[in-house]
């Protein structure tokens, strides 16, 4: 069974710095990872997708990386701001169904 | 359209109430999802409906009966709901009904209902 591994739980940082969300999966079947942004009693919201031939993908401030071989990604964020404080989960699909294995999220303070 | 609306956005019920959480999406998604989400956890997936036909059940009571009337619309109908199921409701689509989650077929998610049942 997939198990999906955030680190940190939890992050604080200042404004203007750049960091790094962790992500590890144990089964290297999958056909994709995602990251989603949480903010507190919202919805999930798509930030980037990458699929299992492609080793990173970018989004403005946001880099995501993919290591299948060693089971994981990275999300970087590039020039933090306050605004980009959120809860921030990745999630792999199930090889065999519907079902969306979510890590546990990391809940990211960026401090003005 | 790319969205998914969820009403009503917040919902006060007690445990002998009757109510419905409603789903729309106008993306031509043949896939919509029931998933339940407490406070900092991740979300768990609750119902799968591909094709407007219920493919997946994750042995959810049944006190929760979801009904999807047509491709754009899911409801999750909820009758005797205990304290504990007090958490965020979030429904979510994909374009493939196959229900393989591979490739472009992404989930879309709404912005959730927060439930408390009293």
């Amino acid at each position: 069974k997939q198990e999906v591994t955030q680190i940190p739980a939890a992050l604080s940082v200042p404004e203007g710095e750049n960091l790094v969300l962790n992500c590890s999966f144990t089964d290297s079947a999958i056909y994709n990872l995602q990251w989603f942004r949480q903010d507190p009693g919202k919805g999930l919201t798509s930030l980037l997708l990458i699929q299992s031939s492609q080793r990173e993908q970018t989004s403005g401030r946001l880099n995501a990386s993919l290591d299948k071989s060693s089971g994981r990604s990275t999300l970087y964020i590039a020039a933090s701001q306050p605004g980009d404080s959120a809860t921030y989960l990745c999630a792999v699909p199930e090889t065999s169904g519907s079902r969306l294995t979510f890590g546990e999220g990391t809940q990211l303070t960026v401090n003005p | 359209d790319t969205e998914v609306t969820q009403t009503p956005k917040h919902l006060v019920m007690g445990m002998t109430n009757k109510k419905s959480l409603k789903c729309e999406q106008h993306m031509g998604h043949r896939a919509m999802y029931w998933y339940k989400q407490k406070a900092k956890k991740p979300p768990e997936l609750m119902f799968v409906y591909s094709y407007e036909k219920l493919s997946i059940n994750e042995s959810v009571p049944s006190r929760f009966s979801p009904e999807c009337p047509n491709s754009s619309l899911l409801n999750l109908h909820l009758h005797a709901l205990q304290p504990e199921d007090s958490a965020l409701y979030l429904c979510a689509s994909s374009q493939v009904a196959a229900g393989v989650l591979t490739g472009a077929n992404v989930l879309t998610f709404g912005a959730g209902s927060r439930l408390t049942v009293l």
